[in-house]
């Protein structure tokens, strides 16, 4: 079955950029996601991109994705603390897939 | 604003009793919906697919018995958890999307379920 990995964590300071990787197998996947999770809450969905695209910038954040290399990535600009969260990516149309999920820090 | 509604939020329950958890799609009609099931500090996986005047699907090793599924109408499902047992605590959540649009998936907020 689809199989989509993100490294666990990540520690950055706050201002600078975050990058957030994700890579998966299933070539087929229409829409690829990128959930936010704070602690005892549910997902709120950060932005998303179709995949006949390569590129989607929404205010600070930037998706990219690289099909060839089956390589999604969430860089967060200006990072504050208030983004230290979980971050999942997830792939799929309607029945997802998601990442093992990675951990934002965001330090002062 | 949320696109899907899930209630109750929070639900602490004792062995053996049932519980209920209600999904609305708000907006708009989804003649399917689907739950999903974490586990703590893990990530998220598909239980089943609600299907709106029929039954419904579920994944590979989830007990359909267990996990009852029923979507009586366009803009509501609901997940009864039978029978709860402390190892069917944690969270779950459900999604739907209008089918009309090209809008992704949308998540509720979540139940949390501690059963004691």
């Amino acid at each position: 079955g689809e199989d989509v990995e993100q490294s666990l964590f990540l520690s950055v300071r706050e201002g600078d950029s975050s990058v957030i990787n994700c890579t998966y197998t299933d070539s087929s996947s229409t829409y690829l996601y990128w959930y936010k999770q704070e602690p005892g809450a549910g997902l709120q969905l950060l932005t998303y991109i179709f995949s006949n695209m390569d590129m989607k910038q929404d205010q600070r954040l930037t998706v990219l994705l690289n099909k060839k290399d089956k390589h999604l990535s969430l860089r967060i600009a200006d990072t504050q603390t208030g983004d230290s969260a979980i971050y999942f990516c997830a792939t799929g149309f309607q029945k997802l897939v998601f990442g093992t999920g990675t951990r934002l820090l965001v330090s002062p | 604003g949320a696109v899907v509604s899930q209630h109750p939020s929070r639900v602490i329950c004792k062995s053996g009793t049932s519980v209920k958890i209600e999904c609305r799609s708000l907006d708009f009609q989804a003649t399917t919906m689907f739950w999903y099931r974490q586990f703590p500090k893990q990530s998220l996986m598909l239980m089943a697919t609600s299907n709106e005047g029929s039954k419904a699907t579920y994944e590979q090793g989830v007990e359909k018995d267990k996990f009852l599924i029923n979507h009586a109408s366009l803009t509501l499902s609901t997940l009864t958890v039978t029978s709860a047992h402390p190892e069917d605590s944690s969270f779950y959540i459900c999604s739907a999307r209008d089918p009309t649009t090209d809008s992704p998936l949308h998540f509720g907020n979540g139940t949390r379920l501690t059963v004691t």
